[in-house]
């Protein structure tokens, strides 16, 4: 089966504060993806990262960072020095084999609020 | 470079009358996936086309709901009738490469509420 759980429902910080979204996934299959996405009030889902899993190395841009641990199953994604443009629902997200096809499978979201 | 259109951002009808979305892809963009979300959850596939085949309709009720991709470019998604629990957020999204594990670039949804 593949499953996503983002255990975190709310999250509330003042800006500049550092903030960890959490991420743990379960998958059979030795071949997947992961990602990341940001809904902010307008409603898509705004593309922010994806990693293959073969590649551990975590990854830094700007103010985001993603931390891949495959022994524990996790996908976490930092935000460094939060700002009030932040304030959205993120959801990770994992592409694996179900039934013989490839989908994208979602967690709940995570609702990030970063307060002035 | 325009993103994923999608028509009407919001629509409220009474239950049992049909209702259709409408999404536009990114240009060049063969893979078009139609997505659920309720309230307070992610998203989850309905269907996916590569241009105008639907590869993946697991997820689809088929006995109310349907869409169809002509020419394999934009796509509509039908609710004939809907039913009090199909209130929710219909996303649209698009990618340039098929399978179903490439950047997916969503467009805006549409809100529908059924009274």
């Amino acid at each position: 089966a593949q499953k996503v759980t983002q255990a975190q429902t709310e999250i509330s910080v003042v800006e500049k504060e550092d903030v960890t979204l959490d991420c743990v996934y379960e998958t059979r299959d030795t071949t997947y993806y992961l990602f990341w996405y940001k809904q902010p009030p307008s409603g898509e889902l705004v593309f922010l990262i994806r990693r293959n899993s073969f590649d551990e190395q975590n990854e830094i841009s700007g103010r985001y960072s993603w931390n891949f641990q495959k022994s524990t199953s996790s996908f976490n994604f930092t935000i460094t020095a939060s700002q009030v443009v932040d304030s959205a629902v993120y959801f990770c997200a994992l592409s694996g084999r179900i039934q013989g096809a490839q989908k994208l499978v979602f967690g709940q979201g995570t609702r990030l609020t970063i307060n002035p | 470079e325009a993103g994923v259109v999608q028509s009407p951002r919001y629509k409220i009808i009474e239950k049992k009358q049909p209702v259709a979305f409408w999404c536009n892809p990114i240009s060049g963009h063969n893979t078009l996936y139609w997505y659920l979300q309720n309230l307070g959850q992610g998203p989850e596939l309905l269907i996916r086309y590569e241009n105008e085949e639907a590869v993946d309709d697991s997820q689809l009720p088929k006995d109310r709901f349907s869409a169809e991709r002509l020419k394999g470019v934009d796509s509509t998604l039908k609710i004939q009738p809907a039913e009090l629990g199909d209130s929710a957020v219909y996303l649209c999204a698009s990618s340039q490469l098929a399978g179903g594990y490439n950047e997916q670039f969503f467009g805006p949804g549409t809100r529908l509420t059924v009274l």
